[in-house]
């Protein structure tokens, strides 16, 4: 099945900075590619997500990349708020016909004021 | 979260007995699955179900159960809980491929 890898576990970063974070998959037919932010207490929501035939993706402040050759995409944030902090998972699509997703573990994100 | 709720949001049970949690949709969405979240871990999917009555093992299943008789309701079952499944359970629902699951509000469960 599909292995998700993700670093760093724990980001803090100047309000203002950028902040990126990594990760790794291994199925190489893994075809869809969401991040979700998860603030304490709450569900994960999804803030951006980018499909294999895409390479990059932006939304405001957020943007995603994807190597398929490399098998890993990347979250970038810039401009960061306090707002931001939370813990951000991105997850890939495993191939078959149920639409699992196999989440990364997770990258606490601390903007500090 | 718009659509689908989980309860109980918070449980405190005993080892060895059973416990049911529920998740409910107002989405009309196919696919239903439940993930639990622990430290150093993220989400790991227990079960899954593609439609009414129809269901699968994700990669943590060991221990529990899952039905689901009608679309907008998918319940997970602990047979005898553990101190093990201590955690936070997720329930999420996608609509088609490929988009995001939307996820509840999650249900702290503590096993004593």
């Amino acid at each position: 099945g599909e292995n998700v890898e993700q670093h760093p576990s724990t980001l803090s970063v100047q309000e203002g900075d950028s902040a990126v974070i990594k990760c790794t998959y291994s199925d190489s037919a893994s075809n869809y590619f969401p991040w979700y932010k998860q603030e304490l207490g709450k569900g994960p929501q999804l803030i951006i997500d980018i499909r294999s035939n895409v390479g990059e993706k932006k939304d405001q402040r957020i943007a995603v990349t994807l190597n398929k050759t490399a098998k890993h995409f990347s979250l970038h944030i810039t401009e960061t708020q306090p707002e931001d902090s939370a813990v951000y998972f991105c997850a890939a699509r495993s191939s078959g016909s149920a639409r699992q997703l196999t989440f990364g573990s997770g990258t606490q994100l601390t903007v500090l004021p | 979260d718009a659509g689908i709720t989980q309860s109980p949001r918070h449980k405190v049970t005993e080892t060895g007995t059973p416990v049911t949690l529920r998740c409910h949709q107002t989405e009309n969405h196919r696919y239903m699955y439940w993930y639990r979240q622990d430290p150093g871990h993220g989400l790991r999917l227990i079960h899954y179900s593609y439609g009414v009555k129809d269901t699968d093992k994700g990669e943590v299943s060991d221990g529990y159960s899952v039905s689901r008789s009608k679309t907008e309701d998918f319940l997970l079952t602990l047979e005898s809980a553990t101190s093990s499944q201590t955690s936070v359970y997720f329930c999420a629902i996608s609509e088609s491929d490929p988009v995001g699951y939307t996820f509840g509000s999650g249900t702290r469960l503590t096993v004593v």
